[in-house]
């Protein structure tokens, strides 16, 4: 159980296009989603947290007219790249919690995503 | 920003040894959790351990959690060659009421190689 995917595993665009990664979790409600990205050989830095039916909460320094975030439903969550530029190219990797006590977050496998 | 610091950054042993990483955090928390992630892949939870508890054991893992020193470490023992893989502790911070903001802040990591 506590699956989580994420589509599509990598993508190749061209500088100034947009990019729509989605996350799902395919056998839990996950009433809350987070997003993060991975440089090569480094860690996960948050970019995002975001709760099912309202907006999304940034961390400092990440754009969110760039990184639009939407969580309609509760096994949904996507992330667009607005106008991506060859800097945005990274690991984008979705985890998503549940309700109840429990603290742990199911990962996704992880979208590669290189702006050319 | 990253909180978790870890050491080694990188750790190399023949098969059969143990190896043992270390993370060390600034805030104060409410669990402490390690990942595993394969070379380009998701992250797979290993273990979580509470603020209140000092250690935990799974399989071969072995947790240990000092909140007074503020670090934690993760004991591999009788490595395998399919553990070599990124190792990542993540802390959950603690928020006013006693209980977790949900959101994780990541160590930078140990690169673990199990040489067969």
């Amino acid at each position: 159980g506590a699956v989580v995917s994420q589509h599509p595993s990598w993508v190749i665009c061209k500088s100034g296009t947009s990019v729509k990664i989605e996350c799902r979790s395919l056998d839990f409600q996950a009433t809350t989603m987070f997003w993060y990205r991975q440089f090569p050989k480094q860690s996960l830095m948050l970019m995002a947290t975001s709760n099912e039916g309202s907006k999304a909460t940034y961390e400092q320094g990440v754009e969110k007219d760039k990184f639009l975030i939407n969580h309609a439903s509760l096994t949904l969550s996507t992330l667009t790249v607005t106008s991506a530029h060859p800097e945005d190219s990274s690991f984008y990797i979705c985890s998503a919690s549940g309700t109840g006590s429990s603290y742990e977050q199911y990962f996704g496998p992880g979208t590669r995503l290189t702006v050319t | 920003s990253q909180q978790g610091e870890e050491d080694p950054q990188a750790l190399s042993i023949q098969e059969g040894e143990n190896a043992t990483m270390n993370c060390s955090y600034k805030t104060s928390i409410n669990n402490l959790q390690w990942y595993r992630q394969n070379s380009g892949r998701g992250l797979v939870h290993l273990i979580l351990i509470r603020s209140n508890e000092r250690e935990k054991h799974s399989g071969r893992l072995r947790v240990t959690l000092d909140t007074s020193k503020k670090s934690s470490s993760l004991l591999i023992t009788a490595s395998r060659a399919a553990d070599t893989a990124s190792y990542f502790c993540a802390t959950s911070a603690i928020n006013a009421g006693g209980t977790s903001y949900g959101k994780l802040t990541f160590g930078q990591g140990t690169i673990l190689t199990v040489h067969p």
